[in-house]
């Protein structure tokens, strides 16, 4: 299985922060890979697949970059609604695997 | 897109457990269903998934043997049973659907989840 790792695995932001969180392949995945977000006791909610196309709704402040092995997700403003965990998700081989997941909390 | 899955569950170590997913408001044969676990304060677990249209399906190898998924086109419901439940099974289990691009799919609408607990 191709192994997805994260990092950090955690971040303290403050509101209007620009924030990065990375996302390594232990193989290359070229461009099958998708991020998520999982607010509190919430559902998981796609922000961008295709590692920098941004899912309908989705508030343009996200975007993604990479191909290959590394990734990046970048928030460029949070906001009050961004303090989640965010998990990267490789669709290249089966099984899809997701990254452990970066909790972004509050400075 | 609607995916409303079934209520929680108690279940024995040793037990099985058969959880529901009604899908609504798109094409039900036209997108795969997939199940995602997440144990308490864990990541995500991808564990398989099914083609409505035909039933074929493909599971991590982590719950060969253990999981099977089935669907009933005439109610848009799938189902996920897991086996031989142990304590570590203990999470919540999420529908989700499925949508495939030139990239891969791409996990755009879930269902609420439903929590199993594993308990003597």
């Amino acid at each position: 299985d191709i192994q997805m790792t994260q990092s950090p695995s955690s971040l303290s932001a403050s509101v209007g922060d620009r924030v990065t969180v990375s996302c390594r392949a232990s193989q290359g995945v070229n461009s099958y890979l998708n991020w998520y977000q999982q607010q509190p006791g919430k559902v998981p909610k796609l922000l961008i697949y295709a590692a920098s196309s941004l899912q309908s709704g989705v508030p343009s402040r996200f975007s993604g970059s990479g191909s290959g092995t590394d990734f990046t997700l970048t928030i460029s403003s949070l906001q009050p609604e961004d303090f989640a965990t965010y998990y990267c998700q490789q669709t290249y081989n089966m099984p899809p695997t997701f990254g452990q997941g970066t909790k972004v909390e509050i400075k | 897109v609607q995916l409303v899955q079934s209520g929680a569950e108690v279940q024995k170590p040793g037990a099985s457990v058969k959880v529901s997913c009604m899908a609504s408001g798109y094409a039900f044969s036209s997108y795969y269903l997939h199940w995602v676990r997440q144990a308490p304060g864990q990541g995500l677990e991808w564990m398989g998934m099914i083609k409505p249209d035909g039933g074929s399906t493909s599971y991590a190898q982590n719950f060969q043997g253990r999981v099977t998924m089935t669907r009933d086109t005439s109610t848009s419901t799938v189902y996920m049973e897991l086996s031989s439940l142990r304590s570590e099974d203990t999470a919540v289990y999420y529908c989700t659907r499925g949508v495939i691009g030139s990239y891969g799919p791409r996990l755009d609408s879930w269902g609420r989840g439903t929590l199993v607990t594993v308990s003597s």
